[in-house]
């Protein structure tokens, strides 16, 4: 398996534009996350997904902010409009039931 | 009280040196702890995880005491190659789903 597969892996976008990250998870994985990474917050749960239902996104920052799972094997992350604060690393994970969670290479943004 | 807390270290070692790392959690119903380990500007990758009668893997052994709500981390005849930041992750059940939280991660340094 190629493992879970993020795009784009740098992302360099003026404040106000719309930002799409996307999300490839390993197959038979029922569970989908999505987490913002920050030398000042860790890492950070904005929503996961459960069999491509959205099951808890109080972590997601604000309404700019949206997930979703249109199938099993894809998921996007939209900020609308982006602004410098949202400058992270954004990793999506997938994991079967429980049982550990494996990682994409992540998506640096950058919003100037 | 934050759910995962770690020290945030460095811990700096020399070659060959043991080093333990702790992690406590406050969600008593938690059911599945890992430890992951990350590398600089890398995803966060599945170390090993955490049983209820303590776990080894080569130099590295992992412990879980539920009385008082930590999991360790034991590393033996440290190498160079260990440096990285160690995360512990504690899941805990939620209206039929598992959430994941990571602990803000342990530096560890290891030196010539």
């Amino acid at each position: 398996d190629a493992g879970v597969i993020q795009s784009p892996r740098h992302e360099v976008t003026e404040m106000g534009q719309e930002v799409t990250l996307r999300c490839k998870p390993i197959s038979g994985h029922d569970y989908l996350f999505w987490y913002r990474q920050t030398m000042m917050r860790g890492l950070e749960l904005l929503i996961y997904f459960n069999n491509n239902v959205p099951i808890d996104d109080s972590g997601m920052p604000e309404d700019r902010f949206s997930a979703k799972m249109p199938n099993a094997s894809f998921s996007t992350l939209k900020i609308q409009p982006s602004e410098p604060r949202d400058s992270a690393v954004y990793f999506c994970a997938s994991s079967l039931y429980d049982h550990g969670y494996t990682f994409g290479s992540g998506t640096r943004l950058t919003v100037v | 009280r934050k759910e995962v807390e770690q020290d945030p270290g460095p811990f700096n070692v020399p070659e060959g040196a043991t080093v333990a790392f702790n992690c406590t959690y406050s969600n008593s119903a938690s059911q599945s702890f890992f430890w992951y380990r990350q590398d600089c500007r890398k995803e966060p990758k599945l170390l090993m995880s955490v049983y209820s009668s303590g776990n080894e893997d080569g130099r590295f052994t992992a412990q879980l005491n539920r009385a008082s709500q930590y999991i360790s981390l034991l590393i033996r005849d440290s190498k160079l190659s260990d440096s990285a930041t160690y995360l512990c992750v504690v899941s805990s059940a939620s209206g039929g789903s598992y959430i994941p939280t990571f602990g803000r991660g342990t530096s560890l340094i290891v030196h010539p």
